[in-house]
């Protein structure tokens, strides 16, 4: 139990629908992120937030909107996304977003398919 | 080096074999060099966060060098057990102030 939650863990939507990922961290970290995984590709850092403020935003399109009402919960709403975007998504939390000299630790994953 | 790169990207072992693999990083501007394992169907779990040149780190039977001069660091698995089957990924952080990941090296040890 890595004390980071996800839900859910796997996640089926039209190109249409609006959904949102969850993630939960029980280990009172000031810092959260969220993190793609596409096929074969190394893991791409899309957003961080530390205290509760959005500090990076890696170019991810506007498709995917993230809110984070506070330091222990972290969600990322998803509309109109593509085939292309289905990947797994993973959240992480640390104790601070400054160096990262810290262990991130991580959720199991949302695996969400597009169709 | 632009990006974190691991070799090789795949390992089979035999059950008791000793194994390393590599995670070359940018050199300039180094902060943090992080290993996780990654089991299939469960999370990221971090092993080392190294920062100093020459650091050598050790878990159980698993450990890690880091030189930062020249931008590389080692982990070594001595005498592997199939339990020790995931994918280990590294990441690199420096002023950029996030963690830069590589592909990982995915380790299968057969009984």
């Amino acid at each position: 139990e890595t004390g980071v939650t996800q839900t859910p863990r796997h996640l089926v939507m039209g190109m249409t629908n609006k959904k949102s990922l969850k993630c939960e961290q029980h280990l009172g970290h000031n810092a959260m992120y969220w993190y793609k995984q596409s096929a074969k590709k190394p893991l791409e850092l899309m957003f961080v937030y530390n205290f509760k403020e959005q500090t990076e935003n890696n170019s991810v399109p506007s498709r995917f909107s993230p809110e984070c009402p506070n330091s222990s919960h972290l969600f990322l709403h998803l509309h109109t996304l593509q085939p292309e975007d289905s990947a797994l998504y993973l959240c992480a939390s640390s104790q601070d977003s400054g160096r990262l000299a810290g262990f991130a630790f991580f959720g199991p994953g949302t695996r969400l398919t597009v169709l | 080096i632009l990006n974190v790169e691991q070799s090789p990207q795949s390992l089979h072992v035999q059950e008791g074999d000793s194994t390393n693999f590599t995670c070359s990083f940018p050199s300039s501007n180094f902060y943090a060099l992080h290993w996780y394992r990654w089991e299939t169907a469960k999370s990221p779990e971090a092993l080392f966060v190294m920062t100093l040149n020459g650091d050598e780190k050790k878990k159980g039977r698993i450990s890690a060098t880091l030189n930062t001069k020249e931008g590389y660091s080692y982990l070594y698995i001595k005498g592997s057990q199939p339990e020790d089957s995931a994918t280990y990924l590294c990441a690199s952080t420096g002023s950029a102030r996030q963690l830069t990941f590589g592909s990982g090296t995915q380790l299968t040890v057969l009984p």
